[in-house]
C-alpha cells in the first residue's frame, strides 16, 4: 500500500523556472523524505524532514511539512535540465522505531523543457 | 562499489517458473527492504528485515513470494510458478535505522519480465 499521494502526477516546466510538488499522506509520521529516480533507475534520496521540522533547505531544494495538514511540499529553484526525473515522497510511521518502515507515494514526473 | 547491489539486473522467464533475485546491502546497513515498481507508479512496499529478522510482509503478497536474510547480510527474494502479472522492477534498498530516522539507498534494481 502507499501512504503519500503527489500532486501534480506530471509536470512540465521552462528551465530556469521553479518546481513545486506536494504530498499528502494519511496517518501520523515520524518524518517525511523525498526521492528522485531517474528513468529505469533506483532512488535517490534528497532530503528528510522530521515530524517537529517545518522547513528544511538543501541547495536548491526546499521541503516544508504541515502536519496539521498531513501535507509536505518540495520546491526545486532555478530548474536545470537535469533536474527532469521522478520525484518521490516517504513517509516513516510507527510508534517504536523498530516497527516503522518506508512507505512511498505514487510520484510526480518533472519534465524540464530547454 | 560500496553501495546497494543486485542481481540479476535483468530477468526474463517463462511463465509458471521460479525466479530468485539476490540483494547485497551496504555492509554497516542493519535494515532491508524490497519494493515492486510498476510503470508510473511509486515503490510498493513488499517486505524488510532488521538484521535478520522480516519484520513485515505486505498482506498485498501472495504466498508465491518468499524472502530471506540468512546472517543479516544479504537477502534474497523469490518468486514461485511466476504469473504475467509479476513482470515488475524489483528494488532492494538498505538503511542504518538510528533513532527512528533512516535513509534508504536503493539499488538499480532487478527487471523481471514474465512470458
Amino acid at each position: 500500500s502507499q501512504q503519500g499521494e503527489e500532486d501534480p502526477q506530471a509536470l512540465s516546466i521552462q528551465e530556469g523556472e521553479n518546481a513545486t510538488m506536494n504530498c499528502s499522506y494519511k496517518t501520523s509520521i515520524n518524518n517525511l523524505q523525498w526521492y528522485r529516480q531517474n528513468s529505469g533507475r533506483g532512488l535517490v534520496h534528497l532530503i528528510l524532514i522530521r515530524s517537529n521540522e517545518r522547513e528544511k533547505h538543501s541547495g536548491r531544494l526546499r521541503v516544508t511539512l504541515d502536519t496539521s495538514k498531513k501535507s509536505s511540499s518540495l520546491l526545486i529553484t532555478a530548474s536545470r535540465a537535469a533536474d527532469t526525473a521522478s520525484y518521490f515522497c516517504a513517509t516513516v510511521s510507527g510508534r517504536y522505531s523498530s516497527a516503522s518502515k518506508i512507505i512511498f507515494g505514487s510520484g510526480t514526473r518533472l519534465s524540464i523543457r530547454p | 562499489d560500496t553501495g546497494v547491489s543486485q542481481d540479476p539486473r535483468h530477468k526474463i522467464t517463462k511463465r509458471g517458473q521460479n525466479v530468485t533475485f539476490r540483494c547485497d546491502p551496504i555492509s554497516e546497513h542493519n535494515r532491508l527492504y524490497w519494493y515492486r515498481q510498476t510503470l508510473g507508479q511509486g515503490p510498493e512496499f513488499l517486505t524488510y528485515f532488521q538484521n535478520e529478522a522480516q519484520l513485515e510482509k505486505s498482506r498485498l503478497l501472495s504466498d508465491r513470494f518468499s524472502a530471506e536474510r540468512p546472517k543479516g547480510s544479504f537477502s534474497t527474494l523469490e518468486i514461485q510458478r511466476t504469473e504475467q502479472g509479476d513482470s515488475a522492477m524489483y528494488l532492494c534498498a538498505s538503511s542504518l535505522i538510528y533513532r527512528g530516522n533512516e535513509e534508504a539507498f536503493f539499488g538499480q534494481g532487478t527487471r523481471l519480465t514474465v512470458v
